[in-house]
């Protein structure tokens, strides 16, 4: 299994709403990660857990909040997000034994 | 800091013919690692091709070869025999000690269009 899996593929939520992305991987990758990418530009690095701890948060807003319960999973919780936060979501892993990072499809998020 | 530069937003090629797409890195460290990545419309980020700083040799993978330059911080990549199947946006990465953290940097894209 090579796959990272994003869930949902799609998001539309309101405002006022609270909401989660999942990521999934079963590499035994212990460093995950979650990209931003607006529409043609380069991903933006947001937040990057090593060992199921978070190592680096790139001054991103509160109203994200990752979490990683287990070596395989990474959530990203979302509440009171603006439409400005409307892009694509990408998680990354990858093994201290590996140079590249392995992308999920990503989820495509619009904030109304 | 470290930055990457890809100067060719946009670039296009005969299907069958071979492209080269530029990028230039900024860094003081010694040890990093260099990537090329392809983004089709499906979104998904694939690993092209990957360089270590300390190797001299360039990298290959079937049709795609890159020229690394370390001295003038370059890293092009030429696709050979272009595939219809290879027209996506393709980013530069630089991914090395920034800020006392590994991370992985990306330059602005440059979307290759191959004509038939």
């Amino acid at each position: 299994d090579t796959e990272v899996t994003q869930t949902p593929k799609h998001l539309v939520m309101g405002m006022t709403n609270k909401k989660s992305l999942k990521c999934e991987q079963h590499m035994g990758h212990r460093a995950m990660y979650w990209y931003k990418q607006k529409a043609k530009k380069p991903p933006e690095l947001m937040f990057v857990y090593s060992y199921e701890k978070l190592s680096i948060n790139e001054s991103v807003p509160s109203r994200f909040s990752p979490e990683c319960p287990n070596s395989s999973l990474l959530n990203l919780h979302l509440h009171a997000l603006q439409p400005e936060d409307s892009a694509l979501y990408l998680c990354a892993s990858r093994t201290r034994m590996n140079t590249e990072a392995f992308f999920g499809q990503g989820t495509r998020l619009t904030v109304v | 800091a470290q930055t990457v530069t890809q100067s060719q937003p946009e670039m296009s090629v005969q299907e069958a013919e071979t492209v080269t797409l530029s990028c230039t890195y900024d860094t003081s460290e010694s040890d990093y690692y260099l990537f090329w990545y392809k983004q089709p419309p499906s979104r998904q980020m694939i690993l092209v091709i990957r360089q270590e700083a300390y190797k001299q040799q360039n990298a290959t993978e079937n049709r795609f070869s890159v020229n690394f330059q370390k001295a003038a911080k370059s890293f092009s990549l030429k696709i050979s025999d272009s595939q219809l199947g290879d027209a996506a946006m393709y980013f530069c990465a630089y991914r090395g000690l920034i800020q006392g953290a590994q991370k992985l940097v990306f330059g602005q894209g440059t979307r290759l269009t191959i004509n038939p």
